[in-house]
């Protein structure tokens, strides 16, 4: 089984600032990784399939980036809604796992 | 616009079978495009994809729940269904459907609000 290891865990921030999440899985996934934000209480919401495709109505702030084992998202100025928990998801093989998620504070 | 609700007992003792369906409404769940999938997500913790089926009823599960696990479609009513035997505490979660589409390479683009299924006496 691939697995998928998110870095950090968790990550404080302040409104403006560019992150960076990182993701790396177990072995080459090729371009097949989603990235989702889930805010409590809520289901996932998908930003980013196929490493680096905007998901229809995403802000253009959010993109990703990576191929083969490592792979980033990239809010590139931080609004107050952004902070959330964010997963990523590999759709190379199956079981399709997930990163164990970022969580995104204010600082 | 397409909508996913999942649906079954909040409560389910120990040993027994957790039950659960995910009605589709705005589509149908005869699309060739899509896997239907079930993920879950215990108190704090992160997101676990447990299955998948598709249409004509071909399954995928995640080996850590193979043995205890069962997907359905039932297209008659446009809904699939997730059964769990021997729950235990470890079970209890939030629980998710979702579609995986085939345009976003089996990325899930649309979800359920979840349930939430407790394991206890």
């Amino acid at each position: 089984d691939i697995q998928m290891t998110q870095s950090p865990s968790s990550l404080s921030a302040s409104v403006g600032d560019r992150v960076t999440i990182t993701c790396r899985a177990s072995q080459s996934i090729s371009s097949y990784v989603n990235w989702y934000q889930q805010k409590p209480g809520k289901a996932p919401k998908l930003l980013i399939y196929v490493a680096s495709s905007l998901q229809s109505g995403v802000p253009s702030r959010f993109s990703g980036s990576g191929s083969g084992t490592d792979f980033t998202l990239t809010i590139s100025s931080l609004q107050p809604e952004d902070f959330a928990t964010y997963y990523c998801q590999q759709t190379y093989s199956i079981p399709r796992a997930f990163g164990q998620g970022t969580k995104l504070e204010i600082k | 616009q397409l909508q996913l609700q999942e649906s079954g007992p909040g409560l389910v003792r120990p040993s027994e079978t957790l039950s659960l369906t995910c009605t589709v409404s705005g589509g149908s769940i005869r699309s060739s495009s899509c896997y239907w999938s079930w993920i879950r997500q215990p108190p704090g913790k992160g997101l676990e994809w447990i299955g998948s089926i598709y249409y004509s009823g071909s399954t995928y599960y995640s080996p850590s729940l193979k043995s205890r696990i069962s997907i359905s479609i039932d297209t008659s009513n446009n809904q699939f269904s997730l059964k769990l035997s021997s729950a235990t505490a470890a079970d209890t979660a939030v629980y998710y459907c979702a579609r995986a589409y085939y345009d976003l390479s089996y990325a899930m683009d649309v979800w359920g609000q979840g349930t939430t299924v407790t394991v206890s006496s």
